[in-house]
């Protein structure tokens, strides 16, 4: 079965700094990946995803992610930070469900704070 | 992308009680899901709602608690049925669109069980 570590549970950057949010997967084939963002009292919104092609990822928001499969690793990156930016982030992998369907199966979750 | 709306956005209820979130979609889609998000928690699968045939749960989740219907290609209900404390959670409908392996979410159900 696959499955996604964020081994973080909170991140606090400061405004205008880099900022890195990790996610570590393990599944069975071609790993789809994706990144996707929740902010307070909403549903989840897409940020990117990496199916093939380049291990760099552009995504929405300024944020891109890193594919890098000898460490199985999709962190999860933003060059500089924005307040706005705090947020809870979750990392998936696009695997087989129990009932054999495809499916997302997400991380526990990172919080980013941004700090002015 | 789709747009996926869902009611109630909260409700507050009684244990024992039974409640029916409703999803829809401004488009058709073939895979229509729906997750649960338990409070400080991330997503748990509880089934892929079927146009036209029965749900198919994941372990854990049986029909009886989470009756879900689909009868067409741009709706879906989940119903928590007799509800406890412990089924206090933000319930999401989410939908993969034109088989791009993302997933959109409704802005989620959030529910308080007394």
């Amino acid at each position: 079965a696959q499955s996604v570590a964020q081994p973080e549970d909170q991140v606090n950057v400061a405004e205008g700094n880099p900022l890195t949010v990790k996610c570590t997967y393990s599944v069975s084939g071609n790993p789809y990946l994706f990144w996707y963002v929740q902010y307070p009292n909403r549903g989840l919104q897409f940020l990117l995803k990496y199916i093939t092609g380049d291990n760099l990822v552009k995504g929405s928001y300024g944020f891109e992610a890193e594919f890098n499969k000898s460490q199985t690793s999709f962190h999860l990156k933003k060059p500089s930070a924005l307040v706005s930016d705090s947020a809870l982030y979750f990392c998936a992998v696009r695997g087989v469900s129990g009932a054999g369907s495809y499916q997302l199966t997400f991380g526990k979750g990172t919080k980013l704070s941004v700090i002015p | 992308s789709a747009v996926i709306s869902q009611k109630p956005s909260r409700d507050i209820c009684q244990r024992g009680t039974s409640l029916t979130i409703q999803c829809q979609v401004d488009s058709q889609v073939t895979m229509m899901f729906w997750y649960r998000q338990q409070p400080g928690q991330s997503l748990t699968l509880i089934a892929t709602a079927n146009q036209g045939s029965e749900a198919t749960y994941e372990s854990g989740f049986v029909i009886d608690k989470f009756p879900i219907s689909r009868p067409n290609l741009t709706f879906s209900t989940l119903t928590v049925s007799n509800m406890s404390p412990e089924d206090s959670s933000i319930y999401l409908c989410s939908v993969e669109y034109e088989n791009t392996g993302e997933l959109f979410f409704g802005e989620g159900s959030r529910l308080t069980v007394l």
